[in-house]
């Protein structure tokens, strides 16, 4: 059960943003959003996550509607390395953890 | 501070031969996930356990199926009697107690022949 909704595929130009949605209309007050990615099937890599405000890091940023039922996963200079399979998750944050479901997510081609 | 290591990184099994497959957390982590990716799909969840706990294993099949996280040593996944649909990526990851992102390894290929 994913909870979430993203486009199977993007395309983006080198060197522009690409901005990956994602829909999550049955997300809950306590579950934070967070993305992954998976490059050329090695091991997903985490990117960001957050609850309510938007959020940046060396990598990326991340900006959630303020009725957080949907996200958008932004890199600012898309580069031939973000070439990947990009996956949106929600997950409920304990003390006893809990795991990721991933979806099916979306494959994002930057191309030159 | 060594990432999340999956070893071995390539194995290939008869049909109905057993397979193990080994992981060992980045330092400090108490939780471990396993989840598992045929070919062109997306990544399942199959188990998440504590130093010697299994907590959820709601992603398991039934049978043939078994995972640990002993109090030393490696998390093992445990493949009995493989087929050939049990061919995947089997992916570990691993999280410190009280913060919540996991850390991936690079996975066991899986061959059964």
């Amino acid at each position: 059960d994913a909870k979430t909704t993203q486009p199977p595929s993007m395309d983006c130009a080198e060197g522009r943003a690409a901005n990956l949605p994602c829909n999550h209309s049955t997300i809950s007050g306590n579950e934070y959003v967070y993305w992954y990615r998976q490059i050329h099937s090695q091991g997903p890599q985490y990117i960001i996550h957050g609850l309510k405000n938007n959020e940046t890091n060396e990598m990326a940023s991340l900006i959630i509607t303020e009725d957080r039922k949907s996200s958008t996963l932004i890199l600012p200079h898309a580069t031939l390395r973000d070439t990947a399979v990009y996956y949106c998750i929600v997950r409920v944050e304990s003390n006893t953890g809990n795991q990721f479901y991933f979806g099916t997510g979306t494959s994002l081609t930057v191309i030159p | 501070n060594a990432g999340v290591m999956q070893n071995p990184r390539h194995l290939v099994r008869r049909r109905g031969q057993e397979a193990r497959l080994r992981c060992s957390p980045m330092k400090g982590h108490s939780h471990v996930y396993w989840y598992r990716q045929l070919p062109e799909e997306g990544l399942k969840f199959m188990v998440y356990l504590q130093k010697e706990n299994i907590i959820d294993e709601s992603g398991m099949p039934k049978e043939r199926f078994s995972a640990e996280f002993p109090k030393e040593g490696p998390s093992i996944l445990r493949i009995q009697q493989v087929v050939r649909g049990d061919s995947a990526a089997y992916f570990c990851a691993s999280s410190p107690f009280g913060t919540f992102r996991a850390f991936f390894g690079q996975g066991t290929r899986l061959t059964v022949v």
